[in-house]
């Protein structure tokens, strides 16, 4: 069972306008988020992360969304620039334990 | 300080065989996680290890093993191979405290054939 779902495989947004990605999760025991950018043939990079206690958080041009009662979290960027093309992956972990349950990411590609 | 690495970074194996994995690390992380990343099907957590124990496990056959070393170096292990099994293999290290943020090394591309 997928307990993390990024349901748009793919994105393709302008250079210059925001970007975002989107994630549901299902666990009502997660309370804590990482998003990561993945390039092929590379490990994820670790962009952003939220924890339940807050609804949002910013870093740059990165920003997280969280809404608890939805079991909804989304990733904002702007503004997008080419170099943001890659595979965004969100991954949920309840506080138990170090374990991560990841989506089966979003492509997202900045068109010049 | 150095990122977490692993080695080999490609691998080509035939059905039957078994082979072994192995991940370094950020300096002073002592948690350790597996996870195996197919086609359409993201990040499958394997396990993760903390000071030398197994502290969670994913829904894997027991084909898939993995250990700890007293420097927090892991490796896994994959025996009796299929076809299945060809995947990029990824491991994350962090403090260990969890949950907290993984950081990933750049991954083993297995090819079973």
């Amino acid at each position: 069972d997928q307990q993390v779902k990024q349901n748009s495989p793919s994105l393709s947004v302008q250079e210059g306008r925001i970007s975002i990605l989107n994630c549901d999760y299902t666990n009502s025991m997660f309370d804590y988020f990482l998003w990561y950018k993945k390039y092929p043939a590379e490990g994820p990079t670790f962009l952003i992360s939220i924890s339940s206690i807050k609804d949002k958080n910013e870093d740059g041009r990165f920003t997280v969304f969280l809404n608890k009662s939805a079991k909804h979290l989304s990733l904002h960027i702007v503004p997008s620039q080419p170099g943001d093309s890659a595979v965004y992956f969100c991954a949920a972990s309840a506080r138990t334990g170090n374990q991560f349950y990841f989506g089966t990411g979003t492509s997202l590609t900045v068109i010049p | 300080k150095a990122g977490v690495t692993q080695t080999p970074r490609y691998l080509i194996k035939t059905r039957g065989q078994q082979v072994t994995l192995s991940c370094s690390p950020i300096s002073g992380h002592r948690s350790v996680s597996w996870y195996q990343q197919t086609p359409g099907q993201g990040l499958q957590f394997l396990f993760e290890y903390f000071s030398e124990t197994q502290r969670n496990k994913g829904n894997f056959p027991g084909r898939f093993s993995g250990r700890q070393f007293s420097n927090s170096r892991s490796e896994m292990n994959v025996s009796t191979l299929e076809l299945g099994d060809s995947a990029l293999y990824l491991c994350a290290s962090s403090p260990g405290q969890g949950p907290e943020t993984q950081y990933f090394g750049p991954g083993t591309r297995l090819l079973v054939l």
